[in-house]
Formats: C-alpha cells, structure tokens, sequence
C-alpha cells in the first residue's frame, strides 16, 4: 500500500530564507508524486507533480521539487520565501499501476516571518 | 470557468440529522473524489467514482454514502450524522488521462455536527 509522510507539521522561515519543505513515500514501484498548495478558506491547487520523466520538476510560483528514489523523496523547495509563500502544502501520490486513489500526506503549514 | 463547485459552504447539523453535499464540475471529468480534512490528518479519501456509473470506498467510508448522478455530478449523503463527522469536506475532479494527471478540488465545505 502506498503512503506518504511530510516531516514537520509547521515549518517557520524569514523572508528571503530558503523554504526546503518534506515528503518521503512509500510505494512498491515509483508512483506519480504531486505538491499542492492550499490557501485559507480555499481548496487544494497544483504546485508541480513528478510523472517520472525529468527528476528535477518546477512548479508555479519559484517552488521546485527533486524526484530521489534511492532516498523515497519528494522535497519541495523555494530559494526565496516571500510572505505570500504561507499556507499549507500537502504532499501527495498516486499509483501508476492501476487503481485510482491518491493518497495524500499530513500537510506542512508555512509561516514566513517579515 | 466554474472547475468544481460544492454546495453549501457552511453547514451545522444536530447529532442524528442527515443531509447531502452536492458537488457538480464543468470539465467533463471521468473520475471524482470525496476527502476529508482533519488537523494533522490531511485529506483522507472517504469515496470516489472512477468514472460514471461506478463508485468505490476509500479509507474512511464509513457513516458515508455516495451517488454519482450523471458525470457532472457526485453527492456525499451523511444518513446520521455524529460529532466525528465534523470536518471540512472537498470534492476533485480528474480527468480521463490517468493517475498522472491533476485533481482540481472545489473551495469545500465547512461541516459542524453538534
């Protein structure tokens, strides 16, 4: 059964500080692998997601994340934190064998300090 | 564009009162999802419905009915509500494209149970 574990349930950063936030998975073969963003009072929207071509995906707002099968990762990261970088970031998977369930992690809330 | 629309955004209920969620999406989307969202527990996926005509549990389905009406339209009916049914509810949407495709959510809706 696929899992997915975010290190850190709150993750505080100064502005202009890097934003290096947690994910590692747990899956027979190496699912799809996404990073969402959620807003106060707003639904979940794509950062980026892995679909095993490049390694190194980037996604909307400066965010980039590495694809690491020997380490199961899935690390998002931003080399400048602005102030509308908070929220919570969920880290998420999905099977690329079949079946329809995507599984997402606890969630990291962002709190970027001016 | 709509995406994913939920109705009500707000609700309280009374212990043992039922009532439906209704979610509708304009994307002519095969598969939706019903989750949850707790503090700490992230989204957990309480049924979804690969494509028209078809509906299955996740991992909390329990308390939980579902009806996909059309392939427009996927309610969530809670038949007795109970206090640990308190939560915000989301509904996605993805398309036919497969596992490795985006789900886009609907803002949710904010359920009290008392």
């Amino acid at each position: 059964a696929q899992s997915v574990t975010q290190l850190g349930s709150h993750v505080s950063v100064s502005e202009g500080a890097l934003v290096l936030l947690r994910c590692n998975y747990s899956s027979s073969v190496p699912p799809y692998l996404f990073w969402y963003v959620q807003y106060p009072n707003q639904g979940l929207q794509l950062l980026l997601k892995y679909t095993s071509a490049a390694t190194l995906v980037k996604g909307i707002n400066g965010f980039e994340a590495e694809f690491k099968k020997s380490e199961t990762s899935f690390h998002l990261t931003k080399p400048s934190a602005h102030m509308s970088d908070a929220a919570e970031y969920f880290c998420a998977v999905s099977p690329n064998t079949g079946g329809f369930k995507t599984i997402f992690g606890a969630g990291t809330r962002l709190f970027v300090k001016a | 564009n709509a995406g994913v629309t939920q109705t009500p955004k707000f609700q309280v209920l009374k212990t043992g009162q039922s009532m439906t969620l209704q979610c509708a999406q304009d994307m002519n989307h095969n598969s939706m999802y019903w989750y949850r969202q707790d503090p700490g527990m992230g989204l957990r996926l309480i049924y979804y419905s690969a494509s028209e005509g078809t509906t299955d549990k996740g991992e909390v389905p329990n308390g939980y009915n579902v009806s996909r009406l059309n392939k427009r339209e996927f309610s969530l009916r809670l038949e007795s509500a109970a206090p640990s049914q308190t939560s915000v509810y989301f509904c996605a949407s993805r398309d036919r494209g497969g596992m490795n495709t985006e789900a886009f959510f609907g803002q949710g809706t904010r359920l009290t149970v008392v």
